[in-house]
Protein backbone atom coordinates (compact mmCIF):
# COMPACT_ATOMS: atom_id res chain seq x y z
CA UNK A 1 0.00 0.00 0.00
CA UNK A 2 1.22 3.78 -0.84
CA UNK A 3 -0.98 5.39 1.86
CA UNK A 4 -1.08 9.30 1.25
CA UNK A 5 0.16 10.15 -2.35
CA UNK A 6 0.21 14.12 -2.02
CA UNK A 7 1.45 15.49 -5.73
CA UNK A 8 3.51 17.84 -6.73
CA UNK A 9 5.83 17.82 -3.41
CA UNK A 10 7.04 21.87 -4.57
CA UNK A 11 5.39 24.13 -6.62
CA UNK A 12 5.63 28.10 -7.06
CA UNK A 13 2.61 30.25 -8.33
CA UNK A 14 2.65 33.70 -9.33
CA UNK A 15 -0.18 35.88 -7.44
CA UNK A 16 -3.40 34.92 -9.45
CA UNK A 17 -2.77 31.97 -10.65
CA UNK A 18 -4.73 28.30 -9.84
CA UNK A 19 -3.59 25.01 -9.54
CA UNK A 20 -5.02 21.65 -7.71
CA UNK A 21 -3.37 20.20 -5.71
CA UNK A 22 -3.61 16.31 -5.52
CA UNK A 23 -4.25 13.81 -2.66
CA UNK A 24 -5.32 9.91 -3.06
CA UNK A 25 -5.53 7.25 -0.65
CA UNK A 26 -5.60 3.10 -1.27
CA UNK A 27 -6.58 2.48 2.13
CA UNK A 28 -10.25 2.68 1.68
CA UNK A 29 -10.40 5.30 4.03
CA UNK A 30 -13.56 6.89 4.48
CA UNK A 31 -12.62 10.55 6.23
CA UNK A 32 -9.75 13.14 4.55
CA UNK A 33 -9.09 16.37 4.99
CA UNK A 34 -6.56 19.20 3.89
CA UNK A 35 -4.32 21.17 6.32
CA UNK A 36 -2.44 24.19 5.83
CA UNK A 37 0.62 24.08 8.30
CA UNK A 38 2.72 28.20 8.61
CA UNK A 39 6.36 27.90 9.45
CA UNK A 40 6.52 26.84 13.42
CA UNK A 41 3.07 26.65 13.50
CA UNK A 42 0.13 23.85 14.06
CA UNK A 43 -1.99 22.95 11.88
CA UNK A 44 -5.32 24.28 10.44
CA UNK A 45 -8.09 22.75 8.66
CA UNK A 46 -9.11 23.65 5.60
CA UNK A 47 -11.65 21.36 4.44
CA UNK A 48 -12.77 17.99 5.40
CA UNK A 49 -14.67 14.90 3.97
CA UNK A 50 -16.21 11.89 5.45
CA UNK A 51 -16.71 10.20 2.40
CA UNK A 52 -17.35 10.15 -1.54
CA UNK A 53 -19.80 13.14 -2.50
CA UNK A 54 -19.73 14.94 1.57
CA UNK A 55 -17.67 17.52 1.81
CA UNK A 56 -17.23 20.27 4.49
CA UNK A 57 -15.55 23.34 5.89
CA UNK A 58 -12.88 23.39 8.07
CA UNK A 59 -10.89 26.36 9.91
CA UNK A 60 -9.49 28.10 7.14
CA UNK A 61 -11.52 27.20 3.58
CA UNK A 62 -11.47 31.02 2.24
CA UNK A 63 -9.46 31.04 -1.26
CA UNK A 64 -10.03 27.32 -1.44
CA UNK A 65 -12.12 24.40 -2.89
CA UNK A 66 -12.35 20.92 -2.53
CA UNK A 67 -14.38 17.50 -4.14
CA UNK A 68 -15.00 14.10 -3.22
CA UNK A 69 -16.14 12.53 -6.22
CA UNK A 70 -14.75 9.25 -5.38
CA UNK A 71 -13.57 7.16 -1.71
CA UNK A 72 -9.90 7.68 -3.52
CA UNK A 73 -9.28 10.98 -4.28
CA UNK A 74 -9.85 14.60 -2.46
CA UNK A 75 -8.12 17.17 -4.79
CA UNK A 76 -7.27 21.08 -2.98
CA UNK A 77 -8.25 24.00 -5.42
CA UNK A 78 -6.54 27.23 -5.24
CA UNK A 79 -8.09 29.91 -6.96
CA UNK A 80 -6.41 33.15 -7.88
CA UNK A 81 -3.56 32.29 -5.11
CA UNK A 82 -2.69 35.05 -2.82
CA UNK A 83 1.15 35.06 -0.80
CA UNK A 84 -0.72 34.58 2.26
CA UNK A 85 -1.25 31.10 0.62
CA UNK A 86 2.54 30.32 1.01
CA UNK A 87 2.46 27.57 3.24
CA UNK A 88 2.60 23.29 3.54
CA UNK A 89 -0.26 21.53 2.84
CA UNK A 90 -0.81 18.34 4.08
CA UNK A 91 -3.51 15.53 3.41
CA UNK A 92 -4.79 13.17 5.62
CA UNK A 93 -7.02 9.77 5.76
CA UNK A 94 -8.62 7.98 8.06
CA UNK A 95 -10.93 5.07 8.22
CA UNK A 96 -13.18 7.07 10.74
CA UNK A 97 -15.85 5.95 13.27
CA UNK A 98 -13.80 4.66 16.17
CA UNK A 99 -10.70 4.59 14.61
CA UNK A 100 -8.43 7.47 15.32
CA UNK A 101 -5.67 7.02 13.67
CA UNK A 102 -4.84 9.86 10.27
CA UNK A 103 -2.38 8.90 8.09
CA UNK A 104 -0.67 12.11 6.40
CA UNK A 105 0.56 12.35 3.15
CA UNK A 106 4.67 13.97 2.58
CA UNK A 107 3.43 17.44 2.21
CA UNK A 108 3.33 20.09 -0.49
CA UNK A 109 5.59 23.34 -0.46
CA UNK A 110 3.51 26.32 -1.75
CA UNK A 111 5.10 29.38 -2.18
CA UNK A 112 2.95 32.02 -4.02
CA UNK A 113 5.25 34.85 -4.79
CA UNK B 1 -15.90 26.84 17.99
CA UNK B 2 -12.84 24.81 19.27
CA UNK B 3 -9.54 26.23 20.88
CA UNK B 4 -6.56 24.16 22.35
CA UNK B 5 -3.64 25.37 24.57
CA UNK B 6 -0.12 23.62 25.08
CA UNK B 7 2.84 24.93 26.23
CA UNK B 8 5.34 26.58 22.64
CA UNK B 9 8.76 24.57 24.09
CA UNK B 10 10.10 22.02 26.47
CA UNK B 11 13.74 21.29 27.14
CA UNK B 12 14.21 17.97 29.22
CA UNK B 13 17.54 15.19 29.13
CA UNK B 14 18.67 12.15 27.84
CA UNK B 15 16.67 9.45 30.02
CA UNK B 16 14.37 11.89 32.09
CA UNK B 17 10.73 11.83 31.62
CA UNK B 18 8.57 14.83 30.50
CA UNK B 19 5.05 15.55 30.53
CA UNK B 20 3.54 17.77 27.91
CA UNK B 21 -0.37 19.01 28.64
CA UNK B 22 -3.10 19.85 26.85
CA UNK B 23 -6.05 22.22 27.69
CA UNK B 24 -8.75 22.61 25.20
CA UNK B 25 -12.21 24.05 24.65
CA UNK B 26 -15.09 22.33 22.14
CA UNK B 27 -18.47 22.60 21.59
CA UNK B 28 -18.42 18.93 21.13
CA UNK B 29 -15.85 16.50 21.99
CA UNK B 30 -15.17 12.67 20.84
CA UNK B 31 -11.68 12.36 22.17
CA UNK B 32 -8.12 13.49 22.03
CA UNK B 33 -5.50 12.51 19.92
CA UNK B 34 -1.43 13.67 19.97
CA UNK B 35 0.66 13.35 16.47
CA UNK B 36 4.76 13.75 16.29
CA UNK B 37 6.15 15.60 13.58
CA UNK B 38 9.85 16.13 13.12
CA UNK B 39 11.29 18.99 11.41
CA UNK B 40 10.33 18.67 7.90
CA UNK B 41 8.63 16.07 8.14
CA UNK B 42 4.77 14.82 8.51
CA UNK B 43 2.61 14.69 11.41
CA UNK B 44 2.62 10.52 12.51
CA UNK B 45 0.04 9.13 15.15
CA UNK B 46 0.93 8.51 18.89
CA UNK B 47 -2.44 8.13 20.48
CA UNK B 48 -6.21 8.47 21.28
CA UNK B 49 -7.63 9.13 24.41
CA UNK B 50 -11.69 8.66 23.82
CA UNK B 51 -12.54 7.91 27.79
CA UNK B 52 -11.25 9.15 31.23
CA UNK B 53 -7.66 7.41 31.67
CA UNK B 54 -4.36 6.23 31.11
CA UNK B 55 -3.08 5.06 27.61
CA UNK B 56 0.28 3.40 27.37
CA UNK B 57 2.44 2.65 24.29
CA UNK B 58 5.95 1.02 25.20
CA UNK B 59 7.60 4.68 26.29
CA UNK B 60 4.81 6.96 25.61
CA UNK B 61 1.53 7.12 27.81
CA UNK B 62 -1.17 9.35 27.09
CA UNK B 63 -4.04 10.66 29.93
CA UNK B 64 -7.50 12.68 29.67
CA UNK B 65 -9.70 13.79 32.06
CA UNK B 66 -13.04 14.81 30.07
CA UNK B 67 -14.43 16.63 33.37
CA UNK B 68 -11.34 19.07 33.34
CA UNK B 69 -11.20 19.37 29.65
CA UNK B 70 -7.42 18.65 29.74
CA UNK B 71 -4.94 15.78 28.59
CA UNK B 72 -1.10 15.10 28.73
CA UNK B 73 1.32 13.19 26.55
CA UNK B 74 4.39 11.57 29.12
CA UNK B 75 7.62 10.62 27.58
CA UNK B 76 9.49 8.19 29.00
CA UNK B 77 13.25 7.35 29.23
CA UNK B 78 13.98 10.13 26.54
CA UNK B 79 15.80 9.75 23.53
CA UNK B 80 17.96 11.92 21.49
CA UNK B 81 15.74 11.30 18.32
CA UNK B 82 12.20 12.75 20.35
CA UNK B 83 13.30 15.73 19.78
CA UNK B 84 10.56 16.90 17.81
CA UNK B 85 6.98 19.10 18.12
CA UNK B 86 3.88 17.21 19.59
CA UNK B 87 0.62 18.27 18.57
CA UNK B 88 -2.76 17.83 21.03
CA UNK B 89 -5.67 17.52 18.50
CA UNK B 90 -9.74 17.22 19.51
CA UNK B 91 -12.52 15.83 17.28
CA UNK B 92 -15.23 17.70 17.36
CA UNK B 93 -17.75 15.62 14.62
CA UNK B 94 -16.16 14.90 11.51
CA UNK B 95 -13.36 17.85 12.09
CA UNK B 96 -9.83 17.33 13.73
CA UNK B 97 -8.93 20.60 15.17
CA UNK B 98 -4.91 20.79 16.07
CA UNK B 99 -3.13 22.44 18.45
CA UNK B 100 -0.25 24.95 18.22
CA UNK B 101 2.31 22.46 19.11
CA UNK B 102 4.76 21.76 21.49
CA UNK B 103 8.87 21.68 20.82
CA UNK B 104 10.58 19.10 22.48
CA UNK B 105 14.03 19.61 22.90
CA UNK B 106 16.09 16.37 24.18
CA UNK B 107 19.90 17.23 25.53
CA UNK B 108 22.47 14.98 26.22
Amino acid sequence: NAGVTQTPKFRILKIGQSMTLQCTQDMNHNYMYWYRQDPGMGLKLIYYSVGAGITDKGEVPNGYNVSRSTTEDFPLRLELAAPSQTSVYFCASALGGTNEKLFFGSGTQLSVL
Amino acid sequence: GQSLEQPSEVTAVEGAIVQINCTYQTSGFYGLSWYQQHDGGAPTFLSYNALDGLEETGRFSSFLSRSDSYGYLLLQELQMKDSASYFCAVRDRGKLIFGQGTTLQVKP
